[in-house]
């Protein structure tokens, strides 16, 4: 058990450029999740999978955002002409079935410049 | 709707004190109730998690929580607080759809030597 990997750590990109992100949740978890965190509050839910299943999505923030987790294993999540506003720790959390508590990863940082 | 209210956005401690971190939270049901604690540019850690039964959870790195209902709390408390706890501590309870998280603002947490 690894934990939840993500990729890139930190990505710097001009305005109005497309970034993806990439998560990688703990093997045997079939549930994934990804918030935003700006600075000073706490994670926001932005989306949920469940295998390869996106089940809710109408918390993306816009139509720039996107979601995909192709084949119920890692997840990508896009963000198209970025803009100022969207400089924040994007995080990602798994989990198996049941009620148990969501694992996060160390997050990707996006600076928009 | 569900929501989390940590009151406190700040607070210091001296190293060795007890420390008490405070958490209410608004849900229709009985709640599960989680703590996060996230380092500087790091993902959220789990704490300590409240499902059912004891009201007094035990988490790790010495941490406890109380689940008082009466009161919509859930108190995060250390007897005696290490300079490696310095930290931003989360408060967080099931969301609408019941899969994702409702995070807190979060409290930032200083420890003097």
């Amino acid at each position: 058990d690894t934990g939840v990997s993500q990729d890139p750590r930190h990505k710097i990109t001009k305005r109005g450029q497309n970034v993806t992100f990439r998560c990688d949740p703990i093997s045997e978890h079939n549930r994934l999740y990804w918030y935003r965190q700006t600075l000073g509050q706490g994670p926001e839910f932005l989306t949920y999978f469940q295998n390869e299943a996106q089940l809710e999505k109408s918390r993306l923030l816009s139509d720039r955002f996107s979601a995909e987790r192709p084949k119920g294993s890692f997840s990508t999540l896009e963000i198209q002409r970025t803009e100022q506003g969207d400089s924040a720790m994007y995080l990602c959390a798994s989990t198996g079935t049941g009620n148990q508590p969501q694992h996060f990863g160390d997050g990707t940082r996006l600076s928009i410049l | 709707a569900q929501s989390v209210t940590q009151p406190d956005i700040h607070i210091t401690v001296s190293e060795g004190a007890s420390l008490e971190l405070r958490c209410n939270y608004s849900y229709g049901a009985t709640p599960y109730l989680f703590w996060y604690v996230q380092s500087p540019g790091q993902g959220l850690q789990l704490l300590l998690k409240y499902f059912s039964g004891d009201t007094l959870v035990q988490g790790i790195k010495g941490f406890e929580a109380e689940f008082k209902r009466s009161q919509s709390s859930f108190n995060l408390r250390k007897p005696s607080v290490h300079w490696s706890d310095a930290a931003e501590y989360f408060c967080a309870v099931p969301g609408a759809g019941s899969y994702q998280l409702t995070f807190g603002k979060g409290t930032k947490l200083s420890v003097i030597p």
